[in-house]
């Protein structure tokens, strides 16, 4: 079963703009991770952010978590076209058996 | 690329038969970890290996199990195949017992059961 969920399921922006992904999940964590997946391959992980952090930046990247609410977003900043593709969350509990949402799908537009 | 790598890329075969997909993990790593992932959703955790032996497992049935190699490849089987086993398959490697929690993914095995 799915540990959260992500919202929205799809988003569709223009080039340049910031794209907003929201995870949700029930449990207590260690950790959690965001990943991206391309056209159904493989998953590229992207940040991840423990569980006694708030916020962190990679690159475009920004990914804040609040334990309090079991909630984590993920912005995108100035996206490309590129960007398209298929967003999770993961959680881990601390013995690296991720549990993955149900995931959002981008689509950014030239 | 993550070093990870999955064979084949993609497999047809019909109900009742059985299966088996290969991983090579990330040089140095001494964990893999299977996850399915049917069409539209998230990958589900399948189970772990950690050193050659079995690390946890989700909640999938008996028919799907594992090994790890000393090499730390690694092979999933499932035995009896069920239309609803059609996914993709995907393996990643990491390494236990250090502050280094990413875990890498290959490309992942395209599944199809007829």
């Amino acid at each position: 079963s799915q540990q959260g969920e992500e919202d929205p399921q799809a988003l569709s922006i223009q080039e340049g703009e910031n794209a907003t992904m929201n995870c949700s999940y029930k449990t207590s964590i260690n950790n959690l991770q965001w990943y991206r997946q391309n056209s159904g391959r493989g998953l590229v992980h992207l940040i991840l952010i423990r569980s006694n952090e708030r916020e962190k930046h990679s690159g475009r990247l920004r990914v804040t978590l609040d334990t309090s609410k079991k909630s984590s977003s993920l912005l995108i900043t100035a996206s490309r076209a590129a960007d398209t593709a298929s967003y999770f969350c993961a959680t881990d509990k601390g013995f690296q058996k991720l549990v993955f949402g149900t995931g959002t799908r981008l689509l950014v537009s030239p | 690329e993550t070093g990870v790598t999955q064979s084949p890329t993609h497999l047809i075969k019909t109900r009742g038969q059985q299966v088996t997909l290969r991983c090579s993990s990330q040089s140095g790593h001494n964990t893999v970890s299977w996850y399915q992932q049917a069409l539209g959703q998230g990958p589900q955790f399948i189970f772990q290996y950690y050193r050659e032996e079995e690390n946890g497992r989700g909640n999938f049935p008996p028919r799907f199990s594992g090994l790890q190699f000393p090499n730390y490849s690694s092979e999933l089987n499932v035995n009896a195949l069920e239309l609803d086993d059609s996914a993709l398959y995907l393996c990643a490697s990491s390494l236990a017992g250090t502050s280094q929690e990413t875990q890498y993914f290959g490309p992942g095995t395209r599944l199809l059961v007829l």
